[in-house]
């Protein structure tokens, strides 16, 4: 089983509508959360970071962490094309700054 | 401007011969990171490091060398045992020993082709 879990996808979208990705992961060590966003034939940005369970905003991206079901999530509201991307989840474990990653979901909003 | 510099951009390979891929970073991190890319895999870890002169295998290390003489380069050799090497290759940094986010920082990448 590999220790984290994430759709490939691809998820096509209409512009304006919700995207909901979403990881598993097996380690329960893991305390810090992050969200990568790869455009193509680019390294992956940092785009979202949370720390332990919970929700964090940042204009339209949501994180969410449920560390209880090891179940963690990205929404992406008001979708625009220039959110077509790769989105990489990557939890980490304190006092450990290598990362694990998800196999990555590739996302096209249709203009 | 800091950040993560990748040479080149694109390469091309004949079967049997070794390249070396180079990246530096002036972000003063003490960790180093490469993993590579392929389709619907995700980042796969072949090599990291943590301090100047150290490093240590990742999960994928089989085929690939790498060297760290000085904190702001970490260049990786793919050899000729590499048995599938065409794909895209990442180089990342972050900051050793700090508490709180973890976060990588990532290079523009450089596209291995075999030919």
């Amino acid at each position: 089983q590999k220790e984290v879990e994430q759709d490939p996808g691809p998820l096509s979208v209409p512009e304006g509508a919700i995207v909901s990705l979403n990881c598993t992961y097996s380690n329960s060590a893991f305390q810090y959360f992050m969200w990568y966003r790869q455009y193509s034939r680019k390294g992956p940005e940092l785009l979202m970071y949370t720390y332990s369970s919970g929700n964090k905003e940042d204009g339209r991206f949501t994180a969410q962490v449920d560390k209880s079901s090891k179940y963690i999530s990205l929404f992406i509201r008001d979708s625009q094309p220039s959110d077509s991307a790769t989105y990489l989840c990557a939890p980490a474990r304190s006092n450990d700054y290598k990362l694990s990653f998800g196999a990555g979901t590739t996302v096209t909003v249709r203009a | 401007d800091g950040g993560i510099t990748q040479s080149p951009k694109y390469l091309f390979r004949k079967e049997g011969q070794n390249v070396t891929l180079s990246c530096e970073q002036n972000l003063n991190h003490d960790a180093m990171y490469w993993y590579r890319q392929d389709p619907g895999q995700g980042l796969r870890l072949i090599y990291y490091s943590q301090i100047v002169n150290d490093f240590q295998k990742g999960d994928i290390a089989e085929g690939y060398s790498v060297s760290r003489e000085k904190k702001e380069s970490f260049p990786l050799t793919v050899t000729s045992a590499q048995k599938n090497p065409t794909a895209f290759y990442l180089c990342a940094s972050n900051q050793r020993g700090t508490s709180g986010s973890n976060e990588q920082f990532f290079g523009p990448g450089t596209r291995l082709t075999v030919l």
